[in-house]
C-alpha cells in the first residue's frame, strides 16, 4: 500500500533564503507525483507535476525533482517571500489506478 | 478560462440535519472528484466520476453519503444526517481523462 510522507510538518524561515520541503513515498509503482499550495480556507492549487519518467519541473521560483528508486521529491524554494507562506502538499498517483495519495503537507512560514 | 466552482463556500448545521454541496467543473472535463479535507491532513478521495458514471466510490460512508452527476456535468453531493466527525473541507476537483486535478474553494462544513 503506498503510503505518502512529508517532513517537516512545519517550518518557519526568514524572508530572501533558499528552502528545501520533502516527500516520501514507499511504492516506486507512480505515474505522476504532483505538488500542490493551499492557502487557509481555500482550495489546492497544483504547483507542479512530475511525470515518473521525468526527474525535475521548474516554474519560476519553484523546482521539484524526483527520485522514485529512492521514494523521494523535494520541492526546491528559491528566495523566498512571505507571500510563499502556505501548507505544501504532495500527492502520488499510482501507477494501477487514479486515486492519488496526499501527505499531510508542509505549513511554511517565511518571516518578513 | 474558469476554474471550478463550488458552492456554498461554508455550511454550518446541527447534527442530524441533512446537507449538500454543490460542483461545476471545468468545462471539457469528464472526469469529476470529490474529497473530503479533515484539518492537517491531506484529501481523502470519497468519489471519482467519469462523465455521469461513478467508477469508485469505495470510500464514500454510503449509509449517510450520496453523490449524483446527473448529465455528466455538475455534481451534487449530499450528507443525510449529519453527524459531528463529518466537519471537514469537502473538495471538488475535475480533470481531462488521465489528467492533472484541478481544486475547487471547498466547502467548510461544521456540525455541531
Amino acid at each position: 500500500k503506498q503510503e505518502v510522507t512529508q517532513i517537516p510538518a512545519a517550518l518557519s524561515v526568514p524572508e530572501g533564503e533558499n528552502l528545501v520541503l520533502n516527500c516520501s513515498f514507499t511504492d516506486s509503482a507512480i505515474y505522476n507525483l504532483q505538488w500542490f499550495r493551499q492557502d487557509p480556507g481555500k482550495g489546492l492549487t497544483s504547483l507542479l507535476l512530475i511525470q515518473s519518467s521525468q526527474r525535475e519541473q521548474t516554474s519560476g521560483r519553484l523546482n521539484a525533482s524526483l527520485d522514485k528508486s529512492s521514494g523521494r521529491s523535494t520541492l526546491y524554494i528559491a528566495a523566498s517571500q512571505p507571500g510563499d507562506s502556505a501548507t505544501y502538499l504532495c500527492a502520488v498517483r499510482p501507477s494501477s489506478n487514479y486515486q492519488l495519495i496526499w501527505g499531510a503537507g508542509t505549513k511554511l512560514i517565511i518571516k518578513p | 478560462e474558469a476554474g471550478v466552482v463550488q458552492s456554498p463556500r461554508y455550511k454550518i448545521i446541527e447534527k442530524k440535519q441533512p446537507v449538500a454541496f454543490w460542483c461545476n467543473p471545468i468545462s471539457g472535463h469528464n472526469t469529476l472528484y470529490w474529497y473530503r479535507q479533515n484539518l492537517g491532513q491531506g484529501p481523502e478521495l470519497l468519489i471519482r466520476y467519469e462523465n455521469e458514471e461513478a467508477v469508485d466510490d469505495s470510500q464514500l460512508p454510503k449509509d449517510r453519503f450520496s453523490a449524483e452527476r446527473l448529465k455528466g456535468v455538475d455534481s451534487t453531493l449530499k450528507i443525510q444526517p449529519a453527524e459531528l466527525g463529518d466537519s471537514a473541507v469537502y473538495l471538488c476537483a475535475s480533470s481531462l481523462p488521465s489528467g492533472e486535478q484541478y481544486f475547487g474553494p471547498g466547502t467548510r462544513l461544521t456540525v455541531t
